[in-house]
Order: C-alpha cells, then sequence, then structure tokens
C-alpha cells in the first residue's frame, strides 16, 4: 500500500537554529513529492517538490527539501529558523501523473524565540 | 484569480440530515480531490476526479457522493450526516500530475 510517514507530531526549535522535517515515504516506482504547510485556520499552501534531477530542492520562504532514492525519504529543512515558520508541515506523495496526493499525518513545528 | 473556492466556511448538522459542500476552481485544471482532516490523522482523500465526468473513491467514501458535470466544480455530499462525519473538508485541485494542487480554505462541519 502506498504510505507517506512523517515520524515526528511535534518538533521544537529555538529561533535561528536550523530545522528538519522528516518524511520516508512507500510507493512503488518514481513518484512525485511535495511539502506543505498549513497555519492555524488556513488551507495548506505549497512549499516545495519534487518531481525528477537535482535531489536538493529550494522552495518558498527558505524551505529546502533532500530527496533520497535510496532512503525513500524526502526531508524539509531550512538553515535558520523563524518564530513565523510555526505551523503545521505536510509531506505528500503523488505515486503517478494522474493519481491523487497521499498524505502524511502532519509534524507540527513550534520555534522558539 | 479566486483560485478554489469552498463554501459554506462552518456548518453546523443534525444526524441525518443532508448537505452538500461546494467546490469550485478557476484555473481549468483537470484534477480535483476532497479530504477530510481529522486530528492526528493527516489529510484522507475521500474521492477525487481526473476530469469532467469521471470521479473515483479515495481512502474514507463511505456516506459521501460526488459527481463532476463540469471541469469548475466538484461538490460533496453527504447523504445522511452523522457524528464520525465531524471534520475540515478541503477541496483540492491541479493541472496534471508534476504540478503542485492548490487547496480551499476549508469548511468546519459538525454533526450533532
Amino acid at each position: 500500500a502506498q504510505s507517506v510517514a512523517q515520524p515526528e507530531d511535534q518538533v521544537n526549535v529555538a529561533e535561528g537554529n536550523p530545522l528538519t522535517v522528516k518524511c520516508t515515504y512507500s510507493v512503488s516506482g518514481n513518484p512525485y513529492l511535495f511539502w506543505y504547510v498549513q497555519y492555524p485556520n488556513r488551507g495548506l499552501q505549497f512549499l516545495l517538490k519534487y518531481i525528477t534531477g537535482d535531489n536538493l530542492v529550494k522552495g518558498s520562504y527558505g524551505f529546502e527539501a533532500e530527496f533520497n532514492k535510496s532512503q525513500t525519504s524526502f526531508h524539509l529543512k531550512k538553515p535558520s529558523a523563524l518564530v513565523s515558520d510555526s505551523a503545521l508541515y505536510f509531506c505528500a506523495v503523488r505515486p503517478s501523473g494522474n493519481t491523487p496526493l497521499v498524505f502524511g499525518k502532519g509534524t507540527r513545528l513550534s520555534v522558539i524565540a | 484569480n479566486a483560485g478554489v473556492t469552498q463554501t459554506p466556511k462552518f456548518q453546523v448538522l443534525k444526524t441525518g440530515q443532508s448537505m452538500t459542500l461546494q467546490c469550485a476552481q478557476d484555473m481549468n485544471h483537470e484534477y480535483m480531490s476532497w479530504y477530510r482532516q481529522d486530528p492526528g490523522m493527516g489529510l484522507r482523500l475521500i474521492h477525487y476526479s481526473v476530469g469532467a465526468g469521471i470521479t473515483d473513491q479515495g481512502e474514507v467514501p463511505n456516506g459521501y457522493n460526488v459527481s463532476r458535470s463540469t471541469t469548475e466544480d466538484f461538490p460533496l455530499r453527504l447523504l445522511s450526516a452523522a457524528p464520525s462525519q465531524t471534520s475540515v473538508y478541503f477541496c483540492a485541485s491541479s493541472s496534471r500530475g508534476d504540478t503542485e494542487a492548490f487547496f480551499g480554505q476549508g469548511t468546519r462541519l459538525t454533526v450533532v
């Protein structure tokens, strides 16, 4: 079965420190990978995606993610966290071109001043 | 550019009532989906569509119906509301598989 795992329900980081939000997936073939962010009482906003090519992809608000095919991971990173980065982050995978997104359960990021 | 518009934003239903959650997009996207978001469960797929006239079931389709008569609209019908359907519902659309999905602002539904 296709699945996405976000092993941490909550990640706490001090402002200015680097952050990592982990994601692994279990999908056959070459899926498309996405990260979304959700602020309170809002819809999901797209951050970045991996389709093909360079394993390090850069996205909005200074976020980046590293695709690792051998480990089937797509971890979200940011060199220096801001308090305003505090939100709920979702990793998602699209198993093939015409299938809908499969989401992880989300990781709540809390950046402390 | 409105993007994906969901109505209503909030709704309270009594058990057994029916209602339709509306979703409209103005980006001419082929792919549209409905998800429900529950605490600790992430987003779970209810139904999806890859084009007008084509729909398919997702992970949690029971109690819900959809139709896709036009490219723009993808309504979600609750046939007989149950307390287990209390959730936040999100509609999403995308143009093709390698592009990001755009989400509506959500409908918070409470069934009492």
